[in-house]
């Protein structure tokens, strides 16, 4: 079945740093990533998202890769600051198919920022 | 523009009992998906909704059913409560697409005791 994974539960930078999480999936057929981010209290909220025929897609301080043979995403987080301090998750869809709204996530991963 | 917004936040009710939750989308989006969080499972799809339809299920038992209204607005229900059900449930609009991006609501804190 589809499932997403994630490597690590848990990832403690410091300020200034920049972060890399990493998230793992089984399904071929998904052809649309995204993560986002969670706060306490707070539904996720998008970060970034990239196409399965794309290697690499960047924003303000964000970078996502994707490599499709070993299908892995990363997110990487430039000049980490203690605002990012949050869970990350990964989520696939595959939105040729009949998988509307399906979004399917990863376990997510904790980002801790010291100041 | 108001986000999703979702009501109530937080809820407790005992077993057995049904529980009904509500939805606003953001104007204008027509999607409207439920997820539900716990700490051992995460993040699970359990429906989505246009057009008053449901086009998408996952794999929770029929106990959990929804619906959406001729405005966008969703409910979502669960009837005869397990202690397992307790959870975060998260409701998310977007447009139209299936890749067309979900903008999450806050959730409703459901505790079943």
């Amino acid at each position: 079945g589809e499932s997403v994974g994630l490597h690590l539960p848990t990832l403690s930078v410091q300020e200034g740093d920049n972060s890399i999480i990493n998230c793992a999936y089984s399904n071929s057929a998904s052809d649309y990533f995204i993560w986002y981010k969670q706060e306490s209290g707070k539904g996720p909220q998008f970060i970034i998202d990239i196409r399965s025929n794309m290697d690499k897609r960047q924003g303000q301080r964000v970078t996502v890769l994707l490599n499709k043979t070993v299908k892995h995403l990363s997110l990487q987080i430039a000049a980490t600051q203690p605002g990012d301090s949050a869970v990350y998750f990964c989520a696939e869809i595959n939105a040729g198919g009949t998988s509307y709204g399906k979004l399917t996530f990863g376990q997510g991963t904790i980002l801790t920022v010291h100041p | 523009k108001a986000g999703v917004t979702q009501t109530p936040r937080y809820l407790i009710k005992t077993r057995g009992q049904q529980v009904t939750l509500s939805c606003s989308p953001i104007s204008g989006h027509r999607s409207v998906s439920w997820y539900q969080q716990t700490p051992g499972q995460g993040l699970q799809f359990l429906f989505e909704y246009f057009s008053e339809t449901q086009r998408n299920k996952g794999n929770f038992p029929g106990r959990f059913s929804g619906r959406q209204f001729s405005n966008s607005r969703s409910e979502m229900n669960v009837s005869t409560l397990e202690l397992g059900d307790s959870a975060l449930y998260l409701c998310a609009s977007s447009l139209v697409r299936p890749e067309d991006e979900q903008f999450f609501g806050p959730g409703t804190r459901l505790t079943v005791l």
